[in-house]
């Protein structure tokens, strides 16, 4: 059975802090992806890693993909109070595994 | 843009009431799926379609029931609601096939059973 773990379960910074969560495996995923949570809401697609090895940058975010594809991270470079939120990692052909998430709380 | 919409963001209904849950997506997505969240559990696959009139069960089937007459609308049913359903339901779409099995969510229905 394909897991995905998530650390870390939570994490709580100050504004312009930086930060790294992590999405780990033991098994291969052909692409991963990130989503963000804010309270009440659905998730939205951040980003999908696709390419062992592969680097993405997203303004403040920076997802990287392991390169045997079996775990991703997420840095985030001097967080602010709008980064708040659920982050997901997902993986998997046709039904996605996710899993639990980082809550992550950045105050001003 | 994908856009997915839920008939409601917050439903109250009483223990034994039959629940319906509507979702709607815009970009003719194949594949619809729903979803509850509970603290600690994160996301649980309850029921996906990948095709009209197609179901599968995901897995924590058991209390719900689905239905995708269309290609665009996909419900869940709730056929005797109980406490235990008591949670976020979130409803998705995604494109079948290719290599990367995105999924675009909707709003999210908060379900209290009381």
């Amino acid at each position: 059975t394909q897991l995905l773990e998530q650390s870390p379960q939570f994490l709580s910074i100050q504004e312009g802090e930086n930060l790294t969560v992590y999405c780990n495996s033991s098994s291969v995923f052909s692409s991963l992806q990130w989503y963000r949570q804010e309270p009440g809401e659905g998730p939205v697609l951040l980003v999908t890693v696709v390419t062992g090895g592969e680097v993405k940058k997203l303004k403040r975010l920076t997802f990287q993909f392991g390169d045997a594809r079996k775990d991703s991270s997420l840095h985030i470079t001097a967080a602010q109070p709008g980064d708040t939120g659920l982050y997901l990692c997902a993986g998997g052909l046709g039904n996605l595994i996710f899993g639990k998430g980082t809550k992550l709380s950045v105050k001003p | 843009d994908v856009k997915v919409t839920q008939s409601s963001r917050y439903l109250v209904k009483r223990t034994g009431e039959k629940v319906f849950l509507e979702c709607v997506q815009d970009m003719d997505h194949e594949n619809m799926f729903w979803y509850r969240q509970d603290p600690g559990l994160g996301l649980r696959l309850i029921y996906f379609s990948y095709d009209v009139k197609m179901k599968e069960k995901g897995d924590i089937p058991e209390g719900y029931s689905v239905s995708r007459e269309k290609k665009e609308r996909f419900s869940l049913i709730l056929e005797s609601a109980s406490t235990n359903q008591t949670s976020m339901y979130l409803c998705a779409s995604s494109l079948l096939g290719g290599d990367l099995y995105e999924q675009y969510f909707g709003p999210g229905t908060r379900l209290t059973v009381t």
